[in-house]
């Protein structure tokens, strides 16, 4: 069984700032990790996964994300935020098995001008 | 081009009035599954399917049915909807569970 909780369900930049987007995780088993955006009226696209191996993933539109595993953290980054940011993040695990994703509750993201 | 396909995109429908929501991939994934958001709550699974005629039940299953008789369809069946399974719905597929997930653009139903 796996759970993701997502701190904070509004984050709230400014254009250029930092973006840092919370997820922490519970796996029983070793995690298969992902963050998804849903930009408004659309379905959910991938923006990068941690399988095995480097614990900084590098995703698409300037995102990362690290995978401290001491920590069951997986939090969201990007250096500079831009307006077409703004959409809501998903946080998700899974195991590999046969229920596959378990999301959290999502994070929208806010960009101030 | 690598898709899932949801159909209808919006349905309005009354209680008890049966109906059944359409999914599709052309990508020959062996997993499908369905999911509905509803604000605050995320995303929650209702039902998945790891390959043709095997289906199970996710973490909110009630009032939903599903089947897979063929690999590239996954249709989600409601028999008699109630007004509490007004959401927005996501089919979405993939080779495994352990890869990306192909999500479909979803369909927004409402039940009067």
């Amino acid at each position: 069984a796996q759970s993701v909780t997502q701190l904070g369900s509004h984050v709230s930049v400014s254009e250029g700032a930092l973006v840092l987007l919370r997820c922490n995780y519970s796996s029983s088993v070793p995690p298969y990790l992902f963050w998804y955006v849903q930009y408004p009226n659309q379905g959910l696209q991938l923006l990068l996964k941690y399988t095995t191996g480097a614990t900084l993933v590098k995703g698409i539109n300037g995102f990362e994300a690290e995978f401290k595993k001491s920590e069951t953290s997986f939090h969201l980054t990007k250096p500079s935020a831009h307006m077409s940011d703004a959409a809501e993040y998903f946080c998700a695990v899974t195991g590999g098995g046969a229920d596959g994703l378990t999301f959290g509750k999502g994070t929208h993201l806010i960009i101030q001008p | 081009e690598a898709q899932v396909t949801q159909n209808p995109r919006y349905l309005i429908t009354v209680t008890g009035k049966k109906l059944t929501v359409t999914c599709s991939q052309n990508m020959n994934h062996e997993y499908m599954s369905w999911y509905r958001q509803d604000p605050g709550l995320g995303l929650r699974q209702i039902y998945y399917s790891m390959n043709v005629e095997v289906t199970d039940k996710g973490d909110v299953p009630e009032g939903y049915k599903v089947s897979r008789k063929e690999k590239r369809n996954f249709p989600l069946i409601l028999e008699s909807p109630s007004p509490n399974q007004t959401s927005l719905y996501f089919c979405a597929s993939s080779k495994r569970t352990n890869e990306k997930l192909f999500f479909g653009s979803g369909t927004q139903l409402s039940v009067l």
